[in-house]
Order: structure tokens, then C-alpha cells, then sequence
């Protein structure tokens, strides 16, 4: 119950093309979604993040999409860079996690030129 | 600037040794993280501490120690019972109180069993 799955585990997009990147959780009581971005040989940073009171967040080129009743968020890359090829993790925690992430499997994005 | 310090970047260890990996944060902060990442595998969490002195082991704690003895340091010792300990080891560190629960990472140490 405590797990977040991440799809797909690679994506391959063109330059100026929309990157999506899919996850699903069980726990209802999860009620803090982030997302991280991880270049190579460093640590991940967060991007963005979303809470279930709110069914879309955008940041610049970046949105996360919740849907609360099918338990499940994806991150929306638009217009996206070569600069944007890196590994996405999304993550869920809440009450009953405290302070813990769970986070899912990384999604491993490349835009080509 | 705050910010978590991993150090060393790269470590050797060889078969039989054990070697400890430095984590110091200096944002207040009162949770920290370790976790394991292998190609493909994701982030797989060690240990983690909520309060000095306190500590739970996480998804694959067996190998591992570690200790919570000032807020700002939570270090990581790779015994030689971890099997298979050639790694990229990244420490994390959050506030627990509140509504933001976003984890703020260090740079990763790359451990290599030569």
C-alpha cells in the first residue's frame, strides 16, 4: 500500500515535443506529490509539487496532473529541451508516512535535437 | 549557502573493509535520509532519522549503520557484510513539521569495491 508506480521506465521525445510521465499510488492518505529531477552523477532536486487539493499545477513548462479519484498524478513537460533529458522520480508521503517519501522507479527521459 | 555536503564524491573500498560516508546539512533541518541507488533500481531507502540520537532502518537497512549524534551530521558506514555495496549513495534531509515535506539531497558518493 505504501508504493508509488512510475511509467514508463524510459521515453524518448523530440525537441519541442510534450513529455508525460505517469504515477499511481495506493494509499489514501498520501497528500504530497513531488516531483525530483536527477541529471547524471548528481542528486535529485525538486521540481515541482502538488497537493490533493488541487487538480493541476503548473510551473513554467512544467504541470502535474492529479487525479484524486483514480489515485494517480503524471508530470507534463512542454516544449521540451534536450536540457530537459534527465531521470524523473515522482514521490507520495502524508500523515501516516511523516516525513517519509516513497518514491517510484524514475522515469528516464531523452530529447533528441 | 544551505545545503547538504556529501563527502567523499568517489570511495574505494576494498572486499572486507568497512568505510563510512559523511552527510552534514546545515538547513535547520530535523529528518534525515540515506538511500541506495543502482542503475534502473530507483532510490532504495537505508536509514533514516526523524531526531538526534534516534534512528529506523528503511527498505534494506542490512549491511549498514549508521548515527544521529548532532542535527547537522548523519554519517553512513558500509560494513563489510554489505555484499554488494557498489553504489551511488545519496543523504537527504527534510523539516517534518508542516506541510512540506520536500526533501532537499546532497550530491551522491560513489562507492566502488575494488
Amino acid at each position: 500500500q505504501q508504493q508509488v508506480k512510475q511509467s514508463p521506465q524510459s521515453l524518448i521525445v523530440q525537441k519541442g515535443g510534450i513529455s508525460i510521465i505517469n504515477c499511481a499510488y495506493e494509499n489514501t492518505a498520501f497528500d504530497y506529490f513531488p516531483w525530483y529531477q536527477q541529471f547524471p552523477g548528481k542528486g535529485p532536486a525538486l521540481l515541482i509539487a502538488i497537493r490533493p487539493d488541487v487538480s493541476e499545477k503548473k510551473e513554467g513548462r512544467f504541470t502535474i496532473s492529479f487525479n484524486k479519484s483514480a489515485k494517480q498524478f503524471s508530470l507534463h513537460i512542454m516544449d521540451s529541451q534536450p536540457g530537459d533529458s534527465a531521470t524523473y522520480f515522482c514521490a507520495a508521503s502524508g500523515e501516516t508516512s511523516g516525513s517519509r517519501l516513497t518514491f517510484g522507479e524514475g522515469t528516464q527521459l531523452t530529447v533528441n535535437p | 549557502d544551505g545545503g547538504i555536503t556529501q563527502s567523499p564524491k568517489y570511495l574505494f573500498r576494498k572486499e572486507g573493509q568497512n568505510v563510512t560516508l559523511s552527510c552534514e546539512q546545515n538547513l535547520n533541518h530535523d529528518a534525515m535520509y540515506w538511500y541506495r541507488q543502482d542503475p534502473g533500481q530507483g532510490l532504495r531507502l537505508i536509514y533514516y532519522s526523524q531526531i538526534v540520537n534516534d534512528f529506523q532502518k528503511g527498505d534494506i537497512a542490512e549491511g549498514y549503520s549508521v548515527s544521529r549524534e548532532k542535527k547537522e551530521s548523519f554519517p553512513l558506514t558500509v560494513t563489510s557484510a554489505q555484499k554488494n555495496p557498489t553504489a551511488f549513495y545519496l543523504c537527504a534531509s527534510s523539516i517534518i513539521n508542516g506541510n512540506n515535506y520536500g526533501y532537499t539531497f546532497g550530491s551522491g558518493t560513489r562507492l566502488t569495491v575494488v
